[in-house]
């Protein structure tokens, strides 16, 4: 099985301040066919489904704000949210699409300091 | 409107059986994977199988290998999760997905399973 591994496990970060959470996997998530990354990134607020914002590692999702970026490549990746602001606090998870059993990191929580 | 939308959960004993619905709308429901995704009370999300269009493609997490079934009724743009011998460690929210391939960018509320005596 691919392990995703997340850090830090909780991040506070002042409002318009620049958040960056880091994924690692166990082995690269480079498809070698396709050549895309299969790595995806989600966004989870208490009482919701997990909310899709980047895949491929750094495509984001139509409607999600540009504050948000993905990069990466291979086994390591990072989620940037430039400027954080009220509304990014939430769980966020990256999750690997390549293999079965698809997997997730074990979530980094983001809050406002 | 593209929507999935679940049905199914309750409590149910341990040793039990449980049979969640999915129901898709809004878009071509049999060009797509689908995939059922479980979160337990305070956890991550843990992918659980998916099925491919014609459903002659299904894979499992192993904790339920022999024990859950992935099907899918193109006809009635739906698909469903039998569950059977149910174990306390199969609590948690279920949620339904789809997307491109094995990406899953839709996703439905989820239905809670609750598996206690």
């Amino acid at each position: 099985d691919i392990v995703m591994t997340q850090s830090p496990d909780s991040l506070a970060v002042s409002l318009g301040e620049r958040a960056t959470i880091k994924c690692k996997s166990s082995q690269s998530l480079l498809h070698r066919t396709y050549r895309e990354t299969f790595l995806a990134w989600f966004q989870q607020k208490p009482g919701q489904p997990p909310k899709p914002l980047i895949y491929g590692a750094s495509t984001r999702e139509s409607g999600v704000p540009d504050r948000f970026s993905g990069s990466g490549s291979g086994t390591d990746f990072t989620l940037t949210i430039s400027s954080l602001q009220a509304e990014d606090v939430a769980v966020y998870y990256c999750h690997q699409y390549l293999d079965a059993p698809l997997t997730f990191g074990g979530g980094t929580k983001v809050e406002i300091k | 409107e593209v929507q999935l939308v679940e049905s199914g959960g309750g409590l149910v004993q341990p040793g039990g059986s449980v049979r969640l619905s999915c129901a898709a709308s809004g878009f071509t429901f049999n060009n797509y994977w689908m995939a059922w995704v479980r979160q337990a009370p305070g956890k991550g999300p843990q992918w659980v199988a998916n099925i491919k269009q014609d459903g002659s493609e299904k894979y499992y997490v192993d904790s339920v290998k022999g024990r859950f079934t992935i099907s899918r009724d193109n006809a009635k743009n739906s698909f469903y999760l039998q569950m059977n011998r149910l174990r306390a460690e199969d609590t948690g929210l279920y949620y339904c997905a789809s997307g491109p391939g094995w990406y899953s960018n839709l996703w439905g509320r989820g239905t809670l399973v609750t598996v206690s005596s």
